[in-house]
């Protein structure tokens, strides 16, 4: 099946700096989706972006297709931030969902 | 965006009792829904893939005897585990499937469902 791989595990950032995470996929996608999953569980959609570049906010997302990657930009960090983020994809032919390990992420402030 | 809910939020459940999980989509008709596993400090494992009118698809190594599936409308999809043992415990997630133009395949998930088996 897929791979889906994200970078860094883990990040510590003050609070009112910018980061990137990574996620790198083993294959064509026809989804690509960033969670952020709050102390409580809920997993959050920022972005459904299999191709391009989406801006919301503080965030945005590039997603290079043919070169298998995906970055996640925080600017401006704040506490709030704080949290676990995945990267998750499903393969061009199906949509099944498989997620990354995930980078957590923890904004001091 | 969309809404997906789950019930119970959390359930405490003694050794041998089966838990029902529900899994509704609020806002959507949903024909694809999904379930997931979690355990603490680890990324999302899929359990299964649930159709609305037919049968489940599980993964690799999920028991299907264990874990019941059942999509009987296109807003409701549960998930029963039964016989429910300690090794069961952990953070189930459903999620809906949108079929959108301008988000297919994009899916939205549920606030969790937290099993603790005594």
């Amino acid at each position: 099946g897929i791979q889906v791989e994200q970078s860094p595990p883990d990040l510590i950032l003050q609070e009112g700096a910018n980061s990137t995470l990574r996620c790198n996929f083993s294959d064509s996608v026809n989804n690509l989706q960033w969670f952020h999953q709050n102390p409580w569980g809920q997993l959050i959609n920022l972005f459904y972006i299999p191709s391009g570049t989406k801006q919301n906010g503080r965030l945005s997302a590039t997603t290079v297709a043919t070169e298998r990657y995906s970055l996640l930009y925080i600017s401006s960090s704040q506490t709030t931030d704080s949290g676990v983020y995945f990267c998750a994809v499903a393969p061009a032919a199906g949509n099944k969902l498989t997620f990354g390990g995930g980078t957590r992420v923890l904004v001091k402030p | 965006g969309a809404v997906v809910s789950q019930h119970p939020s959390w359930v405490i459940c003694k050794s041998g009792t089966s838990v029902k999980i529900e899994c509704r989509s609020l806002d959507f008709q949903a024909t694809t829904m999904f379930w997931y596993r979690q355990f603490p400090k680890q990324s999302l494992m899929l359990m299964a893939t649930s159709n609305e009118g037919s049968k489940a698809t599980y993964e690799q190594g999920v028991e299907k005897d264990k874990f019941l599936i059942n999509h009987a409308s296109l807003t409701l999809s549960t998930l029963t585990v039964t016989s429910a043992h300690p090794e069961d415990s952990s953070f189930y997630i459903c999620s809906a499937r949108v079929t959108a133009a301008n988000s297919y395949n994009e899916q939205f998930f549920g606030p969790g469902t937290r099993l603790t088996v005594l």
